[in-house]
């Protein structure tokens, strides 16, 4: 089983819509959590951290459930700008090293 | 723009050569990481260099090495390259000592795609 796992998509909406992603971890030690957003051929961006209490930052809300070992991220009223590729982050207890999914496709139609 | 930069922006190479990837830190920062991303992948964590010091390594073979200078620029090294070396290297550079407050402090570079045939 792969330390952090994405469905690669792609989600297809039309704009307005609400989707989620969700990314599942396999170290339960694991410490800390981040979703990034990487546009077609560039370098990925920081989108938010992932806080125990969920957090969110305007269309975009963060959760995480560590009983089940998954994050998630839900954007509401999805725009044609939204169209990315979205990679969670997960850091492990003790090495710290940082682990990405291989991200989530999101097309946002008209 | 994030003010990290990387050169070259493309390069070829054949089986068995050595390649040189150089970046250059936002200004004031002082730790830099880099990644490996193959296509339709994520990015795959090589190591990072706080103060001229190698501060984590992910699972990468020693043929892959690097270098933090001075001024905080880094070079990426990879000998003997094979052909499952072709990627994207990034870079991404910080003002966070270490990896635990990096990774929601960093900044990417725009990549170098390495191509090795």
């Amino acid at each position: 089983r792969k330390e952090v796992e994405q469905d690669p998509g792609p989600f297809n909406v039309p704009e307005g819509a609400t989707v989620a992603f969700n990314c599942t971890y396999s170290n339960s030690a694991s410490q800390s959590f981040f979703w990034y957003r990487q546009d077609c051929r560039k370098e990925p961006k920081l989108l938010m951290s992932v806080y125990s209490s969920g957090n969110e930052d305007g269309r975009f809300t963060a959760q995480l459930n560590r009983a089940s070992q998954y994050i998630s991220l839900l954007i509401r009223d999805s725009k044609l700008s939204d169209s990315a590729t979205y990679l969670c982050v997960v850091l492990s207890g003790g090495s710290y090293i940082p682990t990405f999914g291989r991200g989530t496709s999101l097309i946002v139609h008209p | 723009e994030t003010g990290v930069t990387q050169s070259p922006t493309h390069l070829i190479k054949t089986r068995g050569q050595q390649v040189t990837l150089r970046c250059s830190s936002q200004s004031g920062h002082n730790t830099v990481s880099w990644y490996q991303q193959a296509l339709g992948q994520g990015p795959q964590f090589i190591f990072q260099y706080y103060r001229e010091e190698e501060n984590g390594r992910g699972n990468f073979p020693p043929r892959f090495s690097g270098l933090q200078f001075p001024n905080y620029s880094s070079e990426l090294n990879v000998n003997a390259l094979e052909l499952d070396d072709s990627a994207l290297y990034l870079c991404a550079s910080s003002s966070a000592p270490g990896l635990a407050l990096s990774t929601d402090t960093q900044y990417f570079g725009p990549g170098t795609r390495l191509t090795v045939l």
